[in-house]
């Protein structure tokens, strides 16, 4: 158990939805990092927040947006679904200091119908 | 085009072999890390590699980073089907935070 929780544990929606998952961090870590890990595309990084504020960005799409709040957890919000967005989205956290050293959820998986 | 070559991509292996794959990158790590991941479950972090020479050992694993911060190994010793796994290596590379991951070498240990 990496001390990262992630809600919830499977989601299926059809096209055209939005959906939000809910992450919260390792206790006394500030960053949060949300990934998608798709067949084709391997683990790919799409934003990280620390301390309630956006710090680097990926290959997030328009349709998606996150935000940290100020207890730390975190939402990853996905809009406009298309078939394409079924993946499972991974949030991770670490101190954010040094080397970066990521402590990863168990994830969510997402089904777009 | 990938920033972390990672290879081979499939691995079968009977138990009690050896076995090594690779992390290759045209670019400098300030860090790397591998990761071991089991089908549905988050990455979880094996090692952290900073020195260019280093290597670091857990157990059976065996991990190398190269001279030149350009490139990793991780070596197991007589496999174990507990071994089986996707094993991800993944480095900062610009200070921005961003992990950037390599594609995965998908390990099967028979028994």
């Amino acid at each position: 158990d990496s001390g990262v929780t992630q809600t919830p544990k499977h989601l299926i929606t059809a096209t055209g939805q939005r959906v939000t998952l809910r992450c919260s961090p390792r206790s006394g870590d500030l960053s949060v990092y949300w990934y998608q890990q798709s067949l084709d595309q391997g683990l790919q990084f799409l934003i990280q927040y620390y301390n309630g504020e956006e710090r680097a960005k990926g290959n997030i799409l328009e349709r998606f947006s996150a935000q940290q709040f100020p207890d730390l957890h975190s939402e990853l919000n996905l809009s406009s679904l298309e078939l394409g967005d079924s993946a499972l989205y991974f949030c991770a956290s670490s101190v954010s200091s040094g080397r970066n050293e990521q402590f990863f959820g168990p994830g969510t998986r997402l089904t777009v119908l | 085009t990938q920033l972390l070559e990672q290879s081979p991509q499939f691995l079968s292996i009977q138990e009690g072999e050896n076995l090594t794959v690779y992390c290759n990158s045209s670019s400098v790590f300030s860090s790397l890390q591998w990761y071991r991941q089991e089908p549905g479950e988050g990455p979880v972090l094996l090692v952290t590699v900073v020195t260019g020479g280093e290597v670091k050992k857990l157990k059976r694993l065996t991990f190398q980073f190269g001279d030149a911060r350009k490139d990793s190994s991780l070596h197991i010793t007589a496999a174990q089907p507990g071994d089986t796994g996707l094993y991800l290596c993944a480095a900062e590379m610009d200070s921005s935070y961003k992990l950037i991951f390599g594609s995965g070498t998908r390990l099967l240990v028979r028994p």
